[in-house]
């Protein structure tokens, strides 16, 4: 595997279930970022992991919990989401200090019934 | 309200033209911009990027403009392929702000006929 995967690529999940989405990085890198891109909205950021460690919080609902076990690894864990919470989920690297360059995942497609 | 704006939420060019793709900003902080090239189905791409340092970068059929004063970006294409049908992501960020803080506008979708 190469650069940033995640899984699932599709997730339709009802209101009361939990439910993770994974992110997997291969380029080395030492700092990971969560996104969500609603349809006509740009890509909100709302986690930054550097270093393992949460640098950014975007005032995102405690429904989404997220998890950082290691430099390469990042989680995203679902419950109790609401149908508005349905958007694409993005996963992206980068080497962090003052690297701007971010290398995104193909996103998970999330859909709340 | 919104700090990265791309008004133009589509753009048609003709296989072989010229490309250009607009992004306006309102935060003065910005010092580091990035465009983003994003097909259906899979994640943004990085494509370029500029510091505020410099007007002009460019990469092959890819450049960059940089206009402090009009708080103005765009990304020229040329020649334009149809390849590069593709949604377009212009994005900023501040020195020293938040790590990894980039500000992205919505989004302009290039469509490239042959």
């Amino acid at each position: 595997e190469t650069g940033v995967t995640q899984t699932p690529r599709h997730l339709v999940m009802g209101m009361t279930n939990k439910k993770s989405l994974k992110c997997e990085q291969h380029l080395g890198h030492n700092a990971m970022y969560w996104y969500k891109q609603s349809a006509k909205k740009p890509l909100e950021l709302m986690f930054v992991y550097s270093l393992e460690e949460r640098v950014e919080n975007n005032s995102v609902p405690s429904r989404f919990s997220p998890e950082c076990p290691n430099s390469s690894h990042l989680f995203l864990h679902l419950h109790t989401l609401q149908p508005e919470d349905s958007a694409l989920y993005l996963c992206a690297s980068s080497q962090g200090g003052q690297s701007y360059e971010q290398y995104f995942g193909p996103g998970t497609r999330l859909t709340v019934t | 309200d919104q700090q990265v704006k791309q008004n133009s939420p589509s753009l048609s060019v003709q296989e072989g033209r010229i490309s250009i793709l607009n992004c306006d900003y309102t935060n003065s902080m910005f010092d580091y911009f990035l465009w983003y090239k994003k097909y259906p189905a899979e994640g943004p791409t990085f494509l370029i990027s500029i510091s505020s340092i410099k007007d002009k970068n460019e990469d092959g059929r890819f450049t960059v403009f940089l206009n402090k004063s009009a708080k103005h970006l765009s990304l020229h294409i040329v020649p334009s392929q149809p390849g590069d049908s593709a949604v377009y992501f212009c994005a900023a960020s501040e020195y020293g702000g938040s790590q990894g803080n980039l500000i992205f506008g919505k989004g302009t979708k290039l469509s490239v006929k042959p």
